[in-house]
Protein backbone atom coordinates (compact mmCIF):
# COMPACT_ATOMS: atom_id res chain seq x y z
CA UNK A 1 0.00 0.00 0.00
CA UNK A 2 1.12 3.06 -1.00
CA UNK A 3 2.22 6.08 2.05
CA UNK A 4 -0.41 8.27 0.58
CA UNK A 5 -2.84 7.50 -2.21
CA UNK A 6 -5.58 9.25 -4.35
CA UNK A 7 -7.77 9.07 -7.59
CA UNK A 8 -6.11 10.67 -10.23
CA UNK A 9 -9.06 11.24 -11.53
CA UNK A 10 -10.27 13.43 -13.47
CA UNK A 11 -13.31 14.80 -11.97
CA UNK A 12 -15.16 16.60 -14.31
CA UNK A 13 -17.26 18.89 -12.51
CA UNK A 14 -19.73 21.55 -14.29
CA UNK A 15 -19.31 25.10 -13.32
CA UNK A 16 -21.18 25.59 -10.17
CA UNK A 17 -21.44 22.22 -8.86
CA UNK A 18 -19.58 20.54 -5.76
CA UNK A 19 -16.77 17.64 -6.37
CA UNK A 20 -15.29 16.14 -3.51
CA UNK A 21 -12.15 13.54 -3.42
CA UNK A 22 -10.49 11.18 -0.43
CA UNK A 23 -6.96 10.76 0.03
CA UNK A 24 -6.12 7.58 2.59
CA UNK A 25 -2.76 7.44 4.24
CA UNK A 26 -1.18 4.74 6.08
CA UNK A 27 0.59 6.62 8.81
CA UNK A 28 -2.05 5.94 12.21
CA UNK A 29 0.53 8.29 13.95
CA UNK A 30 -0.01 10.90 11.74
CA UNK A 31 -1.22 14.50 12.92
CA UNK A 32 -0.76 17.27 10.27
CA UNK A 33 -2.31 17.03 7.28
CA UNK A 34 -2.11 19.28 3.98
CA UNK A 35 -3.61 20.02 0.87
CA UNK A 36 -1.96 21.98 -1.93
CA UNK A 37 -3.05 22.77 -5.66
CA UNK A 38 -0.56 22.44 -8.36
CA UNK A 39 -1.59 24.25 -11.73
CA UNK A 40 0.39 23.05 -15.08
CA UNK A 41 3.46 21.95 -13.28
CA UNK A 42 4.22 25.42 -11.32
CA UNK A 43 5.18 24.81 -7.36
CA UNK A 44 2.64 23.35 -5.28
CA UNK A 45 0.48 25.91 -3.27
CA UNK A 46 -0.38 25.63 -0.04
CA UNK A 47 -4.31 25.24 0.12
CA UNK A 48 -5.24 23.73 3.30
CA UNK A 49 -4.33 22.41 6.77
CA UNK A 50 -5.94 19.91 8.42
CA UNK A 51 -4.63 18.94 11.81
CA UNK A 52 -7.94 18.38 13.33
CA UNK A 53 -11.35 17.01 12.80
CA UNK A 54 -11.44 19.46 10.02
CA UNK A 55 -10.89 22.92 8.33
CA UNK A 56 -13.19 25.09 6.02
CA UNK A 57 -12.01 27.99 4.10
CA UNK A 58 -14.65 29.92 2.14
CA UNK A 59 -15.58 27.20 -0.63
CA UNK A 60 -13.26 24.74 0.51
CA UNK A 61 -13.76 22.30 3.00
CA UNK A 62 -11.73 19.54 4.29
CA UNK A 63 -12.28 16.68 6.50
CA UNK A 64 -10.11 14.01 8.35
CA UNK A 65 -11.02 10.74 9.54
CA UNK A 66 -8.66 8.95 11.38
CA UNK A 67 -10.22 5.98 11.93
CA UNK A 68 -10.24 5.06 8.36
CA UNK A 69 -7.36 7.29 7.71
CA UNK A 70 -8.27 9.20 5.06
CA UNK A 71 -8.60 12.83 4.47
CA UNK A 72 -11.46 14.47 2.01
CA UNK A 73 -11.79 17.80 -0.08
CA UNK A 74 -14.90 19.03 -0.89
CA UNK A 75 -15.00 22.23 -3.21
CA UNK A 76 -18.48 24.05 -3.26
CA UNK A 77 -19.69 26.19 -6.26
CA UNK A 78 -16.43 25.14 -8.63
CA UNK A 79 -15.40 27.96 -10.44
CA UNK A 80 -12.82 27.48 -14.06
CA UNK A 81 -10.35 28.57 -11.87
CA UNK A 82 -10.65 25.85 -9.47
CA UNK A 83 -9.46 23.38 -12.46
CA UNK A 84 -6.06 22.06 -11.06
CA UNK A 85 -4.70 19.20 -9.60
CA UNK A 86 -4.89 18.94 -5.68
CA UNK A 87 -2.15 16.97 -3.76
CA UNK A 88 -2.55 15.44 -0.38
CA UNK A 89 0.33 15.42 1.93
CA UNK A 90 0.90 13.59 5.14
CA UNK A 91 4.03 12.96 7.51
CA UNK A 92 5.55 9.74 7.40
CA UNK A 93 6.08 7.70 9.67
CA UNK A 94 9.49 7.99 12.28
CA UNK A 95 10.41 11.23 10.47
CA UNK A 96 9.70 14.68 11.56
CA UNK A 97 10.02 16.59 8.65
CA UNK A 98 9.49 14.22 5.70
CA UNK A 99 6.17 14.82 3.87
CA UNK A 100 4.78 12.82 1.59
CA UNK A 101 2.89 14.05 -0.99
CA UNK A 102 0.22 12.07 -3.22
CA UNK A 103 0.01 11.65 -7.02
CA UNK A 104 -2.75 14.25 -7.21
CA UNK A 105 -6.16 13.82 -7.98
CA UNK A 106 -6.77 16.54 -11.06
CA UNK A 107 -10.11 18.38 -11.40
CA UNK A 108 -11.25 20.17 -14.72
CA UNK A 109 -14.33 22.65 -14.23
CA UNK A 110 -16.19 22.72 -17.63
CA UNK A 111 -18.38 25.95 -18.45
CA UNK B 1 8.39 39.00 3.03
CA UNK B 2 9.92 37.25 0.16
CA UNK B 3 8.94 33.67 -0.81
CA UNK B 4 11.30 30.82 -0.94
CA UNK B 5 13.61 32.29 -3.87
CA UNK B 6 15.24 29.42 -6.48
CA UNK B 7 17.51 30.04 -9.25
CA UNK B 8 18.00 29.52 -12.13
CA UNK B 9 14.10 29.36 -13.54
CA UNK B 10 15.50 27.18 -16.48
CA UNK B 11 18.71 25.48 -16.88
CA UNK B 12 20.11 23.77 -20.25
CA UNK B 13 22.68 21.32 -19.88
CA UNK B 14 24.66 18.68 -21.97
CA UNK B 15 24.84 15.21 -21.31
CA UNK B 16 28.13 15.07 -18.63
CA UNK B 17 28.33 18.84 -17.02
CA UNK B 18 27.41 19.30 -13.88
CA UNK B 19 24.06 21.41 -12.54
CA UNK B 20 23.70 23.63 -9.65
CA UNK B 21 20.69 24.66 -8.27
CA UNK B 22 20.19 26.92 -5.69
CA UNK B 23 17.16 27.51 -2.77
CA UNK B 24 16.86 30.18 -0.23
CA UNK B 25 13.94 29.72 2.13
CA UNK B 26 11.80 31.65 3.20
CA UNK B 27 12.85 34.53 5.76
CA UNK B 28 12.72 32.67 9.64
CA UNK B 29 12.79 29.41 7.94
CA UNK B 30 15.56 27.29 9.13
CA UNK B 31 14.29 23.83 7.38
CA UNK B 32 15.21 23.52 3.41
CA UNK B 33 13.45 20.43 1.53
CA UNK B 34 14.03 19.32 -2.39
CA UNK B 35 11.77 17.78 -4.15
CA UNK B 36 12.26 16.62 -8.17
CA UNK B 37 8.56 16.25 -10.33
CA UNK B 38 9.50 13.68 -13.68
CA UNK B 39 7.50 14.71 -16.64
CA UNK B 40 4.11 13.44 -15.92
CA UNK B 41 4.80 12.09 -12.56
CA UNK B 42 4.15 13.35 -8.81
CA UNK B 43 6.07 14.69 -6.66
CA UNK B 44 9.00 12.64 -5.16
CA UNK B 45 10.83 13.94 -2.02
CA UNK B 46 14.63 14.01 -2.25
CA UNK B 47 16.25 15.47 0.95
CA UNK B 48 15.72 17.61 4.13
CA UNK B 49 18.11 19.99 5.67
CA UNK B 50 18.45 22.18 8.20
CA UNK B 51 21.50 24.54 8.66
CA UNK B 52 25.10 22.62 8.04
CA UNK B 53 23.14 19.55 8.54
CA UNK B 54 21.67 16.69 6.17
CA UNK B 55 18.43 15.43 8.58
CA UNK B 56 17.25 12.85 5.79
CA UNK B 57 18.52 12.20 2.44
CA UNK B 58 16.58 8.93 1.93
CA UNK B 59 15.28 10.28 -1.90
CA UNK B 60 18.57 11.20 -2.91
CA UNK B 61 20.37 8.93 -5.47
CA UNK B 62 23.40 7.37 -4.41
CA UNK B 63 25.45 8.44 -6.88
CA UNK B 64 26.15 11.72 -8.81
CA UNK B 65 23.64 14.06 -6.64
CA UNK B 66 24.54 15.85 -3.30
CA UNK B 67 22.78 18.57 -0.74
CA UNK B 68 23.86 21.51 1.43
CA UNK B 69 22.50 23.69 3.71
CA UNK B 70 26.12 25.82 4.81
CA UNK B 71 25.56 28.26 7.80
CA UNK B 72 26.17 31.55 5.48
CA UNK B 73 24.00 31.40 1.95
CA UNK B 74 21.38 29.24 0.22
CA UNK B 75 20.92 25.56 -0.18
CA UNK B 76 22.51 23.69 -3.04
CA UNK B 77 21.38 20.81 -4.58
CA UNK B 78 24.29 19.33 -6.88
CA UNK B 79 23.91 17.52 -9.78
CA UNK B 80 27.24 15.74 -11.23
CA UNK B 81 27.78 14.07 -14.65
CA UNK B 82 23.99 14.94 -16.05
CA UNK B 83 22.36 12.33 -18.07
CA UNK B 84 19.01 12.65 -19.98
CA UNK B 85 17.04 11.16 -17.36
CA UNK B 86 17.70 14.20 -15.19
CA UNK B 87 15.76 16.33 -16.73
CA UNK B 88 13.09 17.33 -14.33
CA UNK B 89 11.23 20.67 -12.08
CA UNK B 90 13.21 20.20 -9.01
CA UNK B 91 11.50 21.87 -6.40
CA UNK B 92 12.98 23.60 -3.12
CA UNK B 93 10.83 24.24 -0.07
CA UNK B 94 11.08 25.73 3.29
CA UNK B 95 9.57 25.79 6.86
CA UNK B 96 9.28 27.21 9.82
CA UNK B 97 11.06 25.28 13.01
CA UNK B 98 7.94 23.93 14.54
CA UNK B 99 7.06 20.37 14.04
CA UNK B 100 3.95 19.72 11.73
CA UNK B 101 4.41 23.46 10.08
CA UNK B 102 3.40 23.42 5.97
CA UNK B 103 6.04 23.82 3.01
CA UNK B 104 6.26 26.75 1.23
CA UNK B 105 8.03 25.72 -2.24
CA UNK B 106 9.76 28.21 -4.78
CA UNK B 107 9.35 28.29 -8.68
CA UNK B 108 11.44 25.89 -8.97
CA UNK B 109 14.31 25.09 -11.60
CA UNK B 110 13.55 23.29 -14.58
CA UNK B 111 16.61 21.51 -15.91
CA UNK B 112 17.03 20.09 -19.70
CA UNK B 113 19.79 17.99 -20.28
CA UNK B 114 20.66 17.25 -23.81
Amino acid sequence: RKEVEQDPGPFNVPEGATVAFNCTYSNSASQSFFWYRQDCRKEPKLLMSVYSSGNEDGRFTAQLNRASQYISLLIRDSKLSDSATYLCVAPLADSWGKLQFGAGTQVVVTP
Amino acid sequence: NAGVMQNPRHLVRRRGQEARLRCSPMKGHSHVYWYRQLPEEGLKFMVYLQKENIIDESGMPKERFSAEFPKEGPSILRIQQVVRGDSAAYFCASSAEKRGSPLHFGNGTRLTVT
